[in-house]
């Protein structure tokens, strides 16, 4: 299906290390976007990568997209106690974002 | 400029009742969709509306219908509520129908009891 599949679910890093998360999916995709999620509410937009493009950075976040491989991966240098949350990939190939069920970051002091 | 505005914030209803959520998009925003997002998952795709047609439709029952107005406002309408339809429910707008980032509000949280 063209739904993202985000691993690890889980995890716990130390603040100012830095933080890697994949994202697989099984169909072709036009593009791949990364949301992060505070507390259960809104989304907010990180960065799309287009299918002809193979990695894209904004601020502290990079991303990578291997459409052989069918995969993604988003790392989080530096991180801080304000990166806590959980991280959602979304391929889409036409109106639909399909969401996996996320990784859940939780950054330490 | 303001964002994607949802209303309410949180609601409950009870079995079988109807239950009406809104949104409004960012000002210039054509695109208006709907997510249900059940605690623990991601969120689901429900429907899409561009330029106040239904331009797409997810995997959800017939109880779910939205519409869009030509302020490109919109509404989600869920009948005969279920115990299952408690999630948060997102809206999300954007410029474009294809191919662009999305916009998303805080959501609705539903409880059905």
């Amino acid at each position: 299906s063209q739904q993202g599949e985000e691993d690890p679910q889980a995890l716990s890093i130390q603040e100012g290390e830095n933080a890697t998360m994949n994202c697989s999916y099984k169909t072709s995709i036009n593009n791949l976007q990364w949301y992060r999620q505070n507390s259960g509410r809104g989304l907010v937009h990180l960065i799309l990568i287009r299918s002809n493009e193979r990695e894209k950075h904004s601020g502290r976040l990079r991303v990578t997209l291997d459409t052989s491989k069918k995969s993604s991966s988003l790392l989080i240098t530096a991180s801080r106690a304000a990166d806590t949350a959980s991280y959602f990939c979304a391929p889409s190939n036409d109106y639909k974002l399909s969401f996996g069920a996320g990784t859940t970051v939780t950054v330490r002091a | 400029d303001a964002g994607v505005t949802q209303s309410p914030t949180h609601l409950i209803k009870t079995r079988g009742q109807h239950v009406t959520l809104r949104c409004s998009p960012i000002s210039g925003h054509k695109s208006v969709s709907w997510y249900q997002q059940v605690l623990g998952q991601g969120p689901q795709f429900i429907f899409q509306y561009y330029e106040k047609e239904e331009r797409g439709r997810g995997n959800f029952p017939d109880r779910f219908s939205a519409r869009q107005f030509p302020n490109y406002s919109s509404e989600l309408n869920v009948n005969a509520l279920l115990l299952g339809d408690s999630a948060l429910y997102l809206c999300a707008s954007s410029t474009r129908l294809l191919n662009t980032e999305a916009f998303f509000g805080q959501g609705t949280r539903l409880t059905v009891v």
